[in-house]
């Protein structure tokens, strides 16, 4: 079974940084793009950030571009969002989640269960 | 304000049939494939609907997608309650080279 688990997330103050983490399980995953969404509390998604099966191809949103930073552990079949300066704006349950296609077809299937991060003071 | 726009909700009784739009642009619909998911109350997003009228493995046939030129549509036949949901239009935008969402759409059985 295609499985992905998110965890790291919690309760900072504004500024601070914090590393999330989905662990991938059930498929091949140096085979497959992976990305990163959030759902501010109450609002829709909204797109934060893609790596590319070997990592050679980052996207970011602009929202977000220049404070985090997607990796890959292929051979720990890991994904990570590192969160620096964040921001009240950036509270949301973030989700990982699996492309399949090309990069700029990706279809995201399927989803983690989500990881709450919470900035405030 | 989302690149791609979606009515905020829209509702009709069991068995009937709705549909969602999703309006974009040249950048986005008119030149790359549309994906919907479907997000139940409390749940993680599941994918719906793939290159634009595809649906995957395990997704009920009362679902259906389509597009033309810069707009999409997501059509639902046969409401049923379990159908409630929110329902987010997606696609890649060449200009922002980048995916997008758009806003989202919550669906009401009555």
């Amino acid at each position: 079974e295609v499985q992905l688990v998110e965890s790291g997330g919690g309760l900072v103050q504004p500024g601070a940084s914090l590393r999330l983490s989905c662990a991938a399980s059930g498929f091949t995953f140096s085979s497959y793009v992976m990305h990163w969404v959030r759902q501010a509390p109450g609002k829709g998604l909204e797109y934060v950030s893609l790596i590319s099966s070997v990592g050679g191809t980052t996207f970011y949103a602009d929202s977000v571009k220049g404070r985090f930073t997607i990796s890959r552990d292929n051979s720990k079949n890991t994904l990570f969002l590192q969160m620096a300066s964040l921001r009240p704006e950036d509270t949301a349950v973030y989700y990982c989640t699996r492309g399949t296609g090309t990069v700029a077809g990706s279809r995201l299937d399927p989803w983690g269960q989500g990881v709450l991060v919470t900035v405030s003071s | 304000q989302s690149v791609l726009t979606q009515p905020p909700s829209v509702s009709g009784a069991p068995t009937q049939r709705v549909t969602i739009s999703c309006s974009g642009s040249s950048s986005n619909i008119g030149d790359n494939a549309v994906n919907w998911y479907q997000q139940l109350p409390g749940k993680s997003p599941r994918l719906l609907i793939y290159y634009d009228d595809l649906l995957p493995s395990g997704v009920s046939d009362r679902f259906s997608g389509s597009k033309s030129g810069t707009s999409a549509s997501l059509a639902i036949s046969g409401l049923q309650s379990e159908d409630e949901a929110d329902y987010y239009c997606a696609a890649w935008d060449g200009s922002l080279n980048g995916p997008v969402f758009g806003g989202g759409t919550k669906l009401t059985v009555l």
